[in-house]
Formats: C-alpha cells, sequence, structure tokens
C-alpha cells in the first residue's frame, strides 16, 4: 500500500510569487490533514477536509493560503502571494474513515518551502 | 487552548544509556495521544499511541511511554538507547472536542553517541 505523497519535496520562490503543494492521502483514507512546521518552531495545525468538505479550517494563517480537495482524492495547497514567513515544512496526513476519533493519521514526507 | 510542551529541546546519550522524554498537555477533555519520530531524511512515523485502557504503551523499537491522567503527562521511555534512535521525537494530542487535529509539542532532538 503506497503512503502518503506530496510534491514537490523542496521548493525555493522569491516573496510575491505563487507556490502550489499537492497532497495525495492513501488511497481509501477519507480524512486529510494539513500542518505546517516553522524552523525551530513545533508543527501547527492548518486544516482537516473530510472528503471533499472543509471540517475545520482554524489553523490557516489567513486569506494568502487556499487548500482544495477535488473530488475528495489529492488535495492541494496554494499559497498566494508568498511572504517571507511562509517558509517552512509542510506535511500533510491522512486517515481512515470519517470518524476522525480513534483512527492515527499517516504522514507524508513534507515539502520544504523556501521564501526568498 | 490546548497545549503541549517538551521538557528537553537536545537531549544527547551515549548508546545503551537509559531515555526519558518528558511530555505534559493541556486539555480538560478525554485525549489520544502519541508519540512521533522522525529520522534523518525521513518522515514522521507513529511510535506509539495511547487511546484507552492500559495506561502503559508499548511501541515499536522497544520505545514505550506512561499515561499518567493526574499529571497530565505522557513520556516516553527506553532502557537501553542505540545509535539508530538518533532522531527528532514528537509529543502530540487529540482532543475528543476538537475534530481529529494534532497538537504537537516542540520537538525533542535525541542524539545518541555510539
Amino acid at each position: 500500500e503506497a503512503g502518503v505523497t506530496q510534491f514537490p519535496s523542496h521548493s525555493v520562490i522569491e516573496k510575491g510569487q505563487t507556490v502550489t503543494l499537492r497532497c495525495d492521502p492513501i488511497s481509501g483514507h477519507d480524512n486529510l490533514y494539513w500542518y505546517r512546521r516553522v524552523m525551530g518552531k513545533e508543527i501547527k495545525f492548518l486544516l482537516h477536509f473530510v472528503k471533499e468538505s472543509k471540517q475545520d479550517e482554524s489553523g490557516m494563517p489567513n486569506n494568502r493560503f487556499l487548500a482544495e480537495r477535488t473530488g475528495g482524492t489529492y488535495s492541494t495547497l496554494k499559497v498566494q502571494p508568498a511572504e517571507l514567513e511562509d517558509s517552512g515544512v509542510y506535511f500533510c496526513a491522512s486517515s481512515l474513515r470519517r470518524a476522525a476519533w480513534g483512527y492515527e493519521q499517516y504522514f507524508g514526507p513534507g515539502t520544504r518551502l523556501t521564501v526568498t | 487552548a490546548q497545549s503541549v510542551s517538551q521538557h528537553n529541546h537536545h537531549v544527547i546519550l551515549s548508546e545503551a544509556a537509559s531515555l526519558e522524554l518528558g511530555c505534559n498537555y493541556s486539555y480538560g477533555g478525554t485525549v489520544n495521544l502519541f508519540w512521533y519520530v522522525q529520522y534523518p531524511g525521513q518522515h514522521l512515523q507513529l511510535l506509539l499511541k495511547y487511546f484507552s485502557g492500559d495506561p502503559l504503551v508499548k511501541g515499536i523499537k522497544g520505545f514505550e511511554a506512561e499515561f499518567i491522567k493526574s499529571k497530565f503527562s505522557f513520556n516516553l521511555r527506553k532502557p537501553s538507547v542505540q545509535w539508530s534512535d538518533t532522531a527528532e521525537y514528537f509529543c502530540a494530542v487529540r482532543g475528543s472536542s476538537n475534530t481529529g487535529k494534532l497538537i504537537f509539542g516542540q520537538g525533542t532532538t535525541l542524539q545518541v553517541k555510539p
């Protein structure tokens, strides 16, 4: 069984540019999460999809961040325009079934975003 | 607000030494507790988890953790570390009132000297 995959593994962009990160969850996992780790800080929750619906987006920093999950499969996270403080590692995770309680999350390798 | 505190940011041990990494959380209700590990160049993977039942849980690679509800703690232990345990360790909590998001601690980097 393939794990959670993320693309790209590393992205370097200039301030003001746009970047789109992609996450492919484990097949059959309805729940998809995005997290971010800024250097030296803890991993922080961004948002949670159940299938194609946003269940919780309380962690999204501002309206420069847009997440989508087309058809309840893969998800994209777009940052537009990127700012220096957006640099960090963006993790995606997925878990089985709609009821997130009691099911562990499987993490992807992360996308390291560097904004210069 | 929910929070997780890991007591040590950087730990250096010699092989065969015992390990205990502290984790305390702030949350008033029922919780799920996790320890994740990230080995150099690899992605986050689950080390062990507590959902309910026996508060002493055993995970992979000889790790264990004890949930002490009265202390809001979930400390990670290993009797004898190996060089291959060099990694970053994250404690995480998921509260019953939220949708499933994990709240992470700051992480502890463990360096094991051969």
